[in-house]
């Protein structure tokens, strides 16, 4: 398994800001992704964040709104640039562990408020 | 768009009935897993079902997979007030363990 947190657990911004959030792991993963949750609805992955290169990211999302790092093995962080209310969601993020990591461990998620 | 649809939506049923959810998919998978989240918060891992296996027990959980109708189940036997939470199905479809998932039940046990 693996022990994730995820800083900060919520927050409350104004429109037009920036909120960058962070994901640290207790061990080191290759596999490293991003996910958003709107009220009330599932979660769809925003991008996968690999080390040493760009991350990889899903239909609708772009670098520009969503900038990601990947210094290294255990740790990450999520921006989301130039906030506008339907950017309120819980963003979580998952790392993939296992002998094929195809199971994912997920953070506690972070619950931002746009105002 | 998402990949898969969960029925039903919200399910409510009194401690020690037993608890069925069912998942629908669109695409071939490598495997589905099932995922437990209370209140908002972050997802636990349940079970995972390879595409290539058709039933799967975890103490009171019993998954099946049926690939023919791009479908599987999630019973939950002699359910608690603790199993009160969303559950989420997800799909791997075998590109880098990037996942799919649906839009989940809401489950509430009543005491």
């Amino acid at each position: 398994s693996a022990v994730i947190s995820q800083k900060p657990s919520r927050d409350i911004c104004q429109r037009g800001t920036s909120l960058t959030i962070q994901c640290q792991v207790d061990s080191q993963v290759t596999m490293m992704f991003w996910y958003r949750q709107q009220p009330g609805q599932s979660l769809t992955l925003i991008a996968t964040a690999n080390q040493g290169s760009e991350a990889t990211y899903e239909s609708g999302f772009v670098i520009d709104k969503f900038p990601i790092s990947r210094p290294n093995l255990t740790f990450s962080t999520l921006t989301v640039s130039n906030l506008s209310p339907e950017d309120s969601s819980i963003y979580l993020c998952s790392v993939g562990k296992g002998l094929t990591q195809e199971t994912q461990y997920f953070g506690p998620g972070t619950r931002l408020l746009v105002l | 768009s998402q990949q898969g649809e969960e029925d039903p939506q919200a399910l409510s049923i009194q401690e020690g009935e037993n608890a069925t959810m069912n998942c629908s998919y669109k695409t071939s998978i490598n495997n589905l897993q099932w995922y437990r989240q209370n209140s908002g918060r972050g997802l636990v891992h349940l079970i995972l079902i390879r595409s290539n296996e058709r039933e799967k027990h975890s103490g009171r959980l019993r998954v099946t997979l049926d690939t023919s109708k791009k479908s599987s189940s999630l019973l939950i036997t002699a359910s608690r007030a603790a199993d009160t939470a969303s559950y989420f199905c997800a799909t791997d479809v075998g590109s880098g363990s990037r996942l799919t998932f649906g839009e989940g039940t809401q489950l509430t046990v009543n005491p």
